[in-house]
C-alpha cells in the first residue's frame, strides 16, 4: 500500500519564477492539506483541498495557490518566488477533512 | 487555536522509557490530543491521538490528565530509531480551524546508545 507521495524530491528556483510541486495521496484517501516547513521550524498549514475545492486556508498570499483533481492527487502552485520560499514543502493525505493526516516526505525547495 | 508547551529537548538511553511531556492549560472540550515525531529528512510521522482516556497503540502510550490540561507521550522502550522531533498538536473536533494541524517548536528527543 502506497503511501503519499510528492514530486519532485528537490527543486533548485531563482526570484521571480514559478514553481508547481505535486502530491499523491494515500490509497483510499480523498483529502489533501498542504505545509510549509521552514529551517528548524514546526511545519505551518498552508491550505487543505477536499471535493476538488480548497476548504481550509492558512495565513499565507494569495501566490500560492492549489488544485485537487479528480483522482484526489493535488498541486501546489507558488507564483512570483521569493527567498523566504525557500522550504521544504509537505503534503498530508487523509479520509475526509477531520481524520487522522499522513505525510509525505516532502519536497525541497531552494529560492536563489 | 490552544497552545501547546512542550520542553525544547530531552535525552534518553537506549532501552530505556521515555516520557515526553505537553502542556495545554487552555485546551477546550473538544480539542482532540495529537502527537506527531519527524526523523531527520522525513515528513512528520503520526504517532497516536486521544480526548480523554489513555491511549495505547503498537508505537506508544499517551497519558492524558483527568483535567486535561496536561498529557504524556510514553514511549516504552526507546531505540535509536526513535530519535526525532516530537509534536504535540491540539486539533479541534468540529469549527472552521479543524482540518488544519497547528505545530509548535516539539521537543527534540535524543537516545543514547
Amino acid at each position: 500500500d502506497a503511501g503519499v507521495t510528492q514530486s519532485p524530491t528537490h527543486l533548485i528556483k531563482t526570484r521571480g519564477q514559478q514553481v508547481t510541486l505535486r502530491c499523491s495521496p494515500k490509497s483510499g484517501h480523498d483529502t489533501v492539506s498542504w505545509y510549509q516547513q521552514a529551517l528548524g521550524q514546526g511545519p505551518q498549514f498552508i491550505f487543505q483541498y477536499y471535493e476538488e475545492e480548497e476548504r481550509q486556508r492558512g495565513n499565507f498570499p494569495d501566490r500560492f495557490s492549489g488544485h485537487q483533481f479528480p483522482n484526489y492527487s493535488s498541486e501546489l502552485n507558488v507564483n512570483a518566488l521569493l527567498l523566504g520560499d525557500s522550504a521544504l514543502y509537505l503534503c498530508a493525505s487523509s479520509l475526509g477533512i477531520a481524520d487522522t493526516q499522513y505525510f509525505g516526505p516532502g519536497t525541497r525547495l531552494t529560492v536563489l | 487555536d490552544a497552545k501547546t508547551t512542550q520542553p525544547n529537548s530531552m535525552e534518553s538511553n537506549e532501552e530505556e522509557p521515555v516520557h515526553l511531556p505537553c502542556n495545554h492549560s487552555t485546551i477546550s472540550g473538544t480539542d482532540y490530543i495529537h502527537w506527531y515525531r519527524q526523523l531527520p529528512s522525513q515528513g512528520p510521522e503520526y504517532v497516536i491521538h486521544g480526548l480523554t482516556s489513555n491511549v495505547n497503540n503498537r508505537m506508544a502510550s499517551l497519558a492524558i490528565a483527568e483535567d486535561r490540561k496536561s498529557s504524556t507521550l510514553i514511549l516504552h522502550r526507546a531505540t535509536l530509531r526513535d530519535a526525532a522531533v516530537y509534536y504535540c498538536i491540539l486539533r479541534r473536533a468540529g469549527g472552521t480551524s479543524y482540518g488544519k494541524l497547528t505545530f509548535g517548536q516539539g521537543t527534540i528527543l535524543t537516545v543514547h546508545p
